[in-house]
């Protein structure tokens, strides 16, 4: 059984501050790793996506690798109350193109 | 470009009726996966398609639960008959040949079986 684990949070950060975000997985092979984002009451927003270790940034958001720890983390900068969402990570599965979710981590930027 | 179309948006019904959620996936793409989320359990896989083919079907819960993808332009979920447990969002998503694996979703049907 593949597994995603996040912590469900919440966690609370003030406006400003880094949130960082983290994500283990279970599937030693797998190759792809998603970052969504998802507001109450609306559907999950592809924010981010890694497949080399290492850091990847795109604006405020930075997403970091490291497969032999099986960790993926995500890291928003200058926080605004606007990033107050559920954070879901997702690992492709070896061998195929469906995507296991990990149960999200809530976030709340304190204004 | 329009993303993925789901409908109806929202679906209230009685325990034992027949339920079709419809998902039209955004242009292009091949592949086409069907989700139920639920606070208990999270977001979970139902079933994908490729190329209009069912791939994987293991997530889906039961008998009851069918899909079907008659083209490359329209998928239907279909619940006969509904139980107060099948009460959930139903997500579509898709993705495209040429991508990196990455989904985009749909806006989801809010189903409540009462």
């Amino acid at each position: 059984q593949k597994e995603v684990e996040q912590n469900s949070g919440p966690l609370s950060v003030p406006e400003g501050a880094i949130a960082s975000l983290n994500c283990t997985y279970s599937d030693r092979g797998s190759q792809s790793f998603f970052w969504y984002r998802q507001y109450s009451g609306k559907s999950p927003e592809l924010i981010m996506f890694i497949y080399s270790n290492g850091d990847k940034e795109d604006g405020r958001f930075t997403a970091q690798l490291n497969k032999a720890s099986q960790y993926v983390s995500l890291l928003i900068r200058d926080s605004q109350p606007s990033d107050s969402a559920t954070y879901l990570c997702a690992v492709r599965d070896t061998g195929r193109r469906a995507l296991t979710f990990g149960s999200g981590t809530r976030l709340q930027v304190q204004p | 470009d329009a993303g993925v179309i789901q409908s109806p948006r929202h679906e209230v019904t009685e325990m034992g009726q027949e339920v079709t959620l419809r998902c039209k996936p955004i242009s292009g793409h091949n592949s086409l996966f069907w989700y139920r989320q639920t606070m208990m359990r999270g977001l979970e896989l139902l079933i994908y398609f490729n190329n209009n083919v069912p791939i994987d079907d293991s997530g889906m819960p039961e008998d009851r639960f069918s899909a079907k993808m008659p083209n490359a332009s329209f998928s239907t979920l279909k619940i006969q008959p509904s139980e107060p447990r099948d009460s959930a969002v139903y997500f579509c998503a898709s993705s495209s040949p040429s991508g990196r694996y990455e989904q985009y979703f749909g806006p989801g049907t809010r189903l409540t079986v009462t």
